[in-house]
Formats: C-alpha cells, structure tokens, sequence
C-alpha cells in the first residue's frame, strides 16, 4: 500500500523567494512519484515525475524535485517563485510500474506575495 | 480527442436524484480513474478501468454510486439518490496503458447537492 504525506497546507513566499513543498510517501514497493500543479477551477496539470530514473527531476515551468530514498521525501522547489506559480501542489505516488491507481496528498497551498 | 473532456461542467441537483457524469478521455488512452475532490480536501480515489473492466472499484463510496466504461472510450459515473456530503468535484484522468508516466486530468464537473 502507498501513502502520501504534505507537510504545510498552506505555504506563503514572497516573489522571488525560494519555493519548497514537503513531500513524504510510503511504500511498500519501489515508488512512482509525481508532482501535479491546480490552477483556481481547472483540472490537474503533471509538474514532473520520478519513475526510478535519475533522483533528480526537472519539470514545467521552472521546478524541480529530488528523490530521496532514505527520507522517503520527494521534495518541490523552485529557486524563484512567481506570482503566477500561486496554486494548488499535489503530490503523488504509484507502485512500481504504476499498476496501481495514484494515491494523492492532501494538496498544498502556494500563495505568492508581492 | 486532444484532451480529456468531461460534462457537465456543473451540475445543482436536487437531494434524493440522480445524476449522471460523463468523461470523455483522450483517445489511445487504455486506462481511465475517477476520483472525487472535495472542498478543500485532496483527492479521493473512486473507481479505475482498463479497457471496459473495472480492476479496482474499492474506492466507491457505497452502493448509490456506479460507473461503467464503452470499449476504450468514454466512461459514465452514476450517483442515484444523491446526497449533500456528494457535493465535491469529480476528476476524471486517462493514461496510456497504466499510467507510469502520469496521468491526463480533466477539468472536473462541479456537483452541488441542494
């Protein structure tokens, strides 16, 4: 069984700041781990994923994520945040080969200050 | 289609009736999920196809609430005798095969249950 952890609800920066949102999985089998992003009343969009390739992953629009097998995270950043990055993050995980259907966070907030 | 595609988009509904959401996934795509998001909450998982067969359907939430899939084509998500706690956000998303590599979101159908 899997399971997803998002640490923070909601996290404020200020533009230009740094972005980092938590993420920790459980797993019993070796993880896929994605990162979706939610804009106010539209669908998810895939940010970036992590299929037992290289642990360090580069996505859309600027972010990046690191697997950390030891930790069990699988971390978002973003060296500078824009006001356009304010949204919903959702992480996510999938048994080895993704025969099971995603298992998702609780989702966190990123509010961009001016 | 170039995307996945699901209506309506909202839906207000009575207490005690039925309703019907349609998706309508990218075509090729062999894999279809629902799942419910509610109010500030993450996302739910309810029900999964491949091809016309329902793997995993663990995630239903009682009896009231069905789906069925055409071929590899489009998917209906049944709730009879509705009730206020259904009132959430139904995602529909479309893989390839399983999904390792992530899945395609539509942009929801809004229910409000009165």
């Amino acid at each position: 069984a899997q399971s997803v952890t998002q640490l923070g609800s909601h996290v404020s920066v200020s533009e230009g700041a740094l972005v980092l949102l938590r993420c920790n999985y459980s797993s019993s089998v070796p993880p896929y781990l994605f990162w979706y992003v939610q804009y106010p009343n539209q669908g998810l969009q895939l940010l970036l994923k992590y299929t037992s390739a290289a642990t360090l992953v580069k996505g859309i629009n600027g972010f990046e994520a690191e697997f950390k097998k030891s930790e069990t995270s699988f971390h978002l950043t973003k060296p500078s945040a824009h006001m356009s990055d304010a949204a919903e993050y959702f992480c996510a995980v999938s048994g080895y080969s993704g025969n099971t259907p995603l298992v998702f966070g609780k989702g966190t907030r990123l509010s961009v200050i001016a | 289609g170039a995307g996945v595609s699901q209506s309506p988009s909202n839906k207000v509904t009575e207490k005690g009736k039925d309703v019907e959401l349609r998706c309508d996934p990218i075509s090729g795509h062999t894999a279809l999920y629902w799942y419910r998001q509610r109010l500030g909450q993450g996302l739910e998982f309810l029900i999964y196809f491949q091809g016309n067969s329902a793997p995993d359907k663990s995630g239903l939430p009682s009896d009231r609430f069905s789906a069925e899939r055409t071929g590899e084509s489009v998917s209906t998500l049944t709730i009879q005798r509705t009730q206020q706690e259904d009132s959430a956000v139904y995602l529909c998303a479309s893989s390839l095969d399983r999904g390792a590599y992530g899945y395609t979101f539509g942009s929801g159908t809004r229910l409000t249950v009165v």
